[in-house]
């Protein structure tokens, strides 16, 4: 059973950037693509992206000029780099996973609150 | 990008009741249609792909239908446990995108 745990900073300024961590257990990294997922209190779920286990990456065109995706095989984590913060991206963040290219998430970390404010 | 709207946005039911979720895509996505329950302060729990396929473990109460741009979500029995935000998804292709979400709520 994959298990999946978000970390990282839950505060932040606007014009920071944003840094989360993923380390997964209990899967294979090559039968999955490994997305991030964001929330806006009170509000949807929207994807960011993802990577897959050969390091291709497919982001959302609305966060694609701000947003990398890496993958560290050797810790089983994989990462979000969110750029140039303002408050319209303070939202749980939850890491996914997808049985491979299947496109829907059916392992979810807990998530993480991230709060962007100065 | 795809867009999917739910319908209704919240709904009061009773424990028992039969209830309906809709969720509608802005172009065909075939069957490329998922389905995802989130109770408060919680990560959303994945339900059912491809239109009707039970996630293991998912209760026989849920149901899904449809193809093309229409799609809806049945529980056959509201049991106290599924007073829940349901959110629909497409997969058929990226970006991913989620419905707004189905706030069920006890009557």
């Amino acid at each position: 059973q994959v298990q999946l745990q978000e970390s990282g900073p839950g505060l932040l300024k606007p014009s920071e950037t944003l840094s989360l961590t993923c380390t997964f257990s209990g899967g294979s990294i090559s039968h999955y693509y490994w997305s991030w997922i964001r929330q806006p209190p009170g509000k949807g779920l929207e994807w960011i992206g993802f990577i897959q286990n050969t390091g291709k990456n497919d982001y959302n065109p609305s966060l694609k000029s701000r947003v990398t995706i890496s993958l560290d095989t050797s810790k089983n984590q994989f990462s979000l780099s969110l750029t140039s913060l303002s408050a319209a991206d303070t939202a749980a963040y939850y890491c996914a996973a997808s049985g491979y290219n299947s496109g829907w998430f059916d392992h979810w970390g807990q998530g993480t609150l991230v709060i962007v404010s100065s | 990008d795809i867009q999917m709207t739910q319908s209704p946005s919240s709904l009061s039911a009773s424990v028992g009741d039969r209830v309906t979720i809709t969720c509608r895509a802005s172009q065909s996505i075939n069957n490329y249609l998922n389905w995802y329950q989130q109770k408060p302060g919680k990560a959303p729990k994945f339900l059912m792909f491809a239109v009707s396929n039970l996630e293991s473990g998912v209760p026989s109460r849920f149901s899904g239908s449809g193809s093309g741009t229409d799609f809806t979500l049945t529980i056959s029995s509201l049991q106290p446990e599924d007073f829940a935000t349901y959110y629909c998804q497409q997969n058929y292709i990226t970006p991913y995108t989620f419905g707004q979400g189905t706030k069920l709520d006890i009557k």
